[in-house]
């Protein structure tokens, strides 16, 4: 069946790196737009970073530009999250999303694969 | 970048009528997506577009938008509807981010 799963998270110190994967599957991984959305404990959604089918272009929120790098291995089927400089404003699950389908040449921001999310604890 | 505004809390009673609004200037622009996330769940989403549902949805679930406003009703509430709901749009300023709103807790009396 269409699946996403994260790996990756974990405690980790300020100032360090961590790296988050997202397998896919039960879909053509690389003809869909990828998200990575995160929620601080008790907190609501917050978006993160999108990337394109193709890897072509890349956008992200104004809270992670130039800390975060969202990539993806369509032959792997697999997106990534490079996170570095971690601060514990960045404590969060972390959910990739598959962008949906275009309808009748009809293109929408929403999400409809979402995966059950990885844990981020930014803590000395 | 822009903003989505949600009442922060809503209730309804078992069976009745509930509309979640959710504001913002990306919404005279763009379509506002709606997300059902239940405690310890990852979001599901119930509405998109001008009012689509995916697939396997309930068609209580009904989406509508005018000006800046975009609207999520739930025509016969169920307990099984309480959960937290969320609207997202396309960010106004151009650069193809995406903006959550904050999110309404509903409460099925």
């Amino acid at each position: 069946q269409v699946q996403l799963v994260e790996s990756g998270g974990g405690v980790v110190q300020p100032g360090r790196s961590l790296r988050l994967s997202c397998a896919a599957s039960g879909f053509t991984f690389s003809s869909y737009g990828m998200h990575w959305v995160r929620q601080a404990p008790g907190k609501g959604l917050e978006w993160v970073a999108v990337i394109w089918y193709d890897g072509s272009n890349k956008y992200y929120a104004d809270s992670v530009k130039g800390r975060f790098t969202i990539s993806r291995d369509n032959s792997k089927n697999t997106l990534y999250l490079q996170m570095n400089s971690l601060r514990a404003e960045d404590t969060a699950v972390y959910y990739c999303a598959r962008t949906i389908p275009c309808t009748n040449g009809v293109c929408y921001d929403a999400f409809d694969i979402w995966g059950q999310g990885t844990m981020v604890t930014v803590s000395s | 970048s822009s903003e989505l505004t949600q009442d922060p809390a809503v209730s309804v009673a078992l069976g009745q009528t509930v509309r979640i609004t959710c504001q913002g200037d990306s919404l005279r622009s763009y379509y506002a997506s709606w997300y059902q996330q239940k405690p310890g769940q990852a979001p599901v989403l119930v509405i998109y577009g001008k009012n689509n549902r995916p697939s396997g949805i309930p068609d209580r679930f009904s989406g509508s938008s005018s000006g800046n406003t975009a609207s999520l009703t739930i025509t016969g509430a169920q307990a099984e509807d309480e959960a937290d709901y969320y609207c997202n749009s396309r960010d106004s300023s151009g650069n193809h981010a995406v903006v959550f709103g904050g999110g309404t807790k509903l409460t099925v009396l």
